[in-house]
């Protein structure tokens, strides 16, 4: 089926370790791909994006990379920090954009040990 | 600039109840989109409005339904509640095409 695919669930990592999470994605069409956190008690912020017309980007300590022919993309967050402890969601628009609203992963809870 | 509004934060009903929640989105933006977020679980995609017009709407049964003012605004109605709609529901404006959603921070809705 359409969906987005999310691993892993949960990712415990000490204070200045890296952390990577992964999405697959089911719709070869798809061209658009942000990353979510969401922290207790909040909406789920914006932290990175990437489109289809490019491989990898980077801002400060987190990147996303973007593998279409496999259908699969990742976050990459370096010298964690406890502040970034939350929920991290990937997400696709399955299909077309102007027709179909963002399909979520299921979710990572990064926990950053100080 | 303000970002996406919710009202209210917290809504209590009890079960066959109806539920109207309200979200103000983000001035410029036309788009508003409804996810359900129950308890530690992902976002499911509920409704999308845009221009005032329905532009999609998820696997939900027809008494979730909603609308969106001239302003932009929007409304989710839930009818005949259930216990299983008890979650987080979040709302998110956007420029139609222009991807980068906004959320809010939601409503709580807790059904007894």
């Amino acid at each position: 089926g359409e969906n987005v695919e999310q691993h892993p669930s949960t990712l415990s990592v000490q204070e200045g370790d890296s952390a990577v999470i992964k999405c697959t994605y089911s719709d070869s069409a798809s061209n658009y791909f942000p990353w979510y956190k969401q922290e207790l008690g909040k909406g789920p912020q914006l932290i990175i994006d990437i489109r289809s017309n490019v491989g990898e980007k980077k801002d400060q300590r987190i990147a996303v990379t973007l593998n279409k022919t496999a259908k699969h993309f990742s976050l990459h967050i370096t010298e964690t920090q406890p502040e970034d402890s939350a929920v991290y969601f990937c997400a696709a628009v399955l299909g077309d954009t102007g027709r179909r609203a963002l399909t979520f992963g299921s979710g990572t809870r990064l926990q950053v040990q100080p | 600039e303000a970002g996406v509004t919710q009202s209210p934060t917290h809504l209590i009903k009890t079960r066959g109840q109806q539920a109207t929640l309200r979200c103000s989105p983000i001035s410029g933006h036309t788009s508003v989109y409804w996810y359900q977020q129950a308890l530690g679980l992902g976002l499911q995609f509920l409704l999308w409005y845009d221009e005032g017009e329905e532009r999609n709407r998820g696997n939900f049964p027809p008494r979730f339904s909603g609308r969106q003012f001239p302003n932009y605004s929007s409304e989710l109605n839930v009818n005949a509640l259930e216990l299983e709609d008890s979650a987080l529901y979040l709302c998110a404006s956007g420029r139609l095409n222009n991807y980068g959603y906004t959320f809010g921070s939601g409503t709580r809705l807790t059904v007894v």
